[in-house]
């Protein structure tokens, strides 16, 4: 079984925070993704990376930043977190870029 | 531009009817669809997949239909459940392209004893 696991299922952090969200597969997957979901708006895809130090920006990059050094693991930055930031991340990984995803648990993030 | 479009924020079906949540998309490259079905404070799970090829796909109480030439797909559960209730996201991707998937917003399914 593929298993995603991200840092911490809840988070609360003040405006101006440094904030790390960590992500870990164990399926030896190249391809990991950083989402965030927000009522109404689905699933929208920050960043992901393809391969080891290879990122790529997705539709809403704006205000975040990511960190791929090993192949199993996916960081994903809030250089100064703003309240807009508040919202749940999930973080996944998938074998093909096309193929289906596994997402991990998910991190509520709030931002006071 | 939404490439892939769930119209409809929120379902409410009668336990033991059917449930049909439903999705268009506007890229005719698209070669596989998958249906995600999310709870609260819980990461998405793979439901059901079908590829370009094939019109239909089962997989117990769930059925998701492709009609490409609307582009549009459906998912039915038969019969419906409590434990049905859930978010539903559809996406979408291009296999032969290597395009990554891209996801529907949402349709909130809410099954009534």
């Amino acid at each position: 079984d593929v298993k995603v696991t991200q840092s911490s299922r809840y988070l609360v952090k003040r405006t101006g925070e440094k904030v790390f969200l960590e992500c870990v597969q164990d399926m030896d997957h190249e391809n990991m993704f950083w989402y965030r979901q927000d009522p109404g708006l689905g699933l929208r895809l920050i960043y992901f990376s393809y391969d080891v130090k290879m990122k790529e920006k997705g539709d809403i990059p704006e205000g975040y930043s990511v960190s791929r050094e090993k192949k199993e693991r996916f960081s994903l930055i809030l250089e100064s977190a703003s309240t807009n930031q508040t919202s749940m991340y999930l973080c996944a990984s998938s074998f093909q870029l096309a193929g289906q995803q596994y997402f991990g648990p998910g991190t509520r993030l709030t931002v006071t | 531009d939404q490439q892939v479009k769930q119209n409809s924020p929120s379902l409410s079906v009668q336990e033991g009817r059917i449930s049909i949540l439903n999705c268009d998309y506007t890229n005719s490259m698209f070669d596989y669809f998958l249906w995600y079905k999310k709870y609260p404070a819980e990461g998405p799970t793979f439901l059901i997949s079908i590829s370009s090829i094939k019109d239909k796909n089962e997989d117990g109480r769930f059925t998701v239909f492709l009609n490409k030439s609307a582009k549009h797909l459906s998912l039915h559960i038969v019969p419906s459940q409590p434990g049905d209730s859930a978010v539903y996201f559809c996406a979408a991707s291009q296999i032969q392209g290597a395009q990554k998937l891209v996801f529907g917003q949402g349709t909130r399914l809410t099954i009534n004893p």
